[in-house]
């Protein structure tokens, strides 16, 4: 079985600020791993997601996730928040040999001037 | 080109009838899945399609609900007796082709509202 863990249901940054979003896995098999963003009234966006070819992994919009093994983690960053980043952020899991995705409860992140 | 669409954005109905929600994945795309995103929640799965054939229908809450992909391509999920309860936003996703790190690409769903 896979599950996600999103700690953090609201994330507060200025702009300019770093961004880290934090999500733990759990997965009996090998995972593939996903971040995807929801803007209010759309469906959702991937922004990245690890394959097993390299553990840090770089996405849409300057974001990009590293897969730590011995944590069980897959933290989304940005080095710097722009006030077009604010959404809704899951992070989301699939274990090899499996098709459905499983999903975190999700981070909206909230971007001030 | 295009993406995946659902119709209607929209769908109101009254407890006890019976919906049904459209999805048109990418063209090409041999799998197709379906999720439920209640309010303030991640998405869950409810079923997926390889071809015509559902080949996992797990996440299906009871037998209220039922989803058809008859020629491979667009599918309906389908509510009898719809409940208070169902009211959600129906997600639709495909990929070209299932498991592994293929990206599901998902449709702005369908808000479905049970009064």
């Amino acid at each position: 079985a896979q599950s996600v863990t999103q700690l953090g249901s609201h994330v507060s940054v200025s702009e300019g600020a770093l961004v880290l979003l934090r999500c733990n896995y759990s997965s009996s098999v090998p995972p593939y791993l996903f971040w995807y963003v929801q803007y209010p009234n759309q469906g959702l966006q991937l922004l990245l997601k690890y394959t097993s070819a390299a553990t840090l992994v770089k996405g849409i919009n300057g974001f990009e996730a590293e897969f730590k093994k011995s944590e069980t983690s897959f933290h989304l960053t940005k080095p710097s928040a722009h006030m077009s980043d604010a959404a809704e952020y899951f992070c989301a899991v699939r274990g090899t040999g499996f098709q459905k995705l499983v999903f975190g409860t999700g981070t909206r992140l909230l971007v001030s001037p | 080109g295009a993406g995946v669409s659902q119709t209607p954005s929209n769908k109101v109905t009254e407890k006890g009838k019976y919906v049904e929600l459209r999805c048109d994945p990418i063209s090409g795309h041999t799998a197709l899945y379906w999720y439920r995103q209640s309010l303030g929640q991640g998405p869950e799965f409810l079923i997926y399609f390889q071809g015509t054939g559902a080949a996992d229908d797990s996440g299906l809450p009871n037998d209220r609900f039922f989803a058809v992909r008859p020629e491979g391509s667009v599918s309906t999920l389908k509510i009898q007796r719809t409940e208070r309860g169902d009211s959600a936003v129906y997600l639709c996703a495909s990929s070209l082709l299932a498991g592994g790190s293929d990206t599901q690409y998902f449709g702005p769903g369908t808000r479905l509202t049970v009064l």
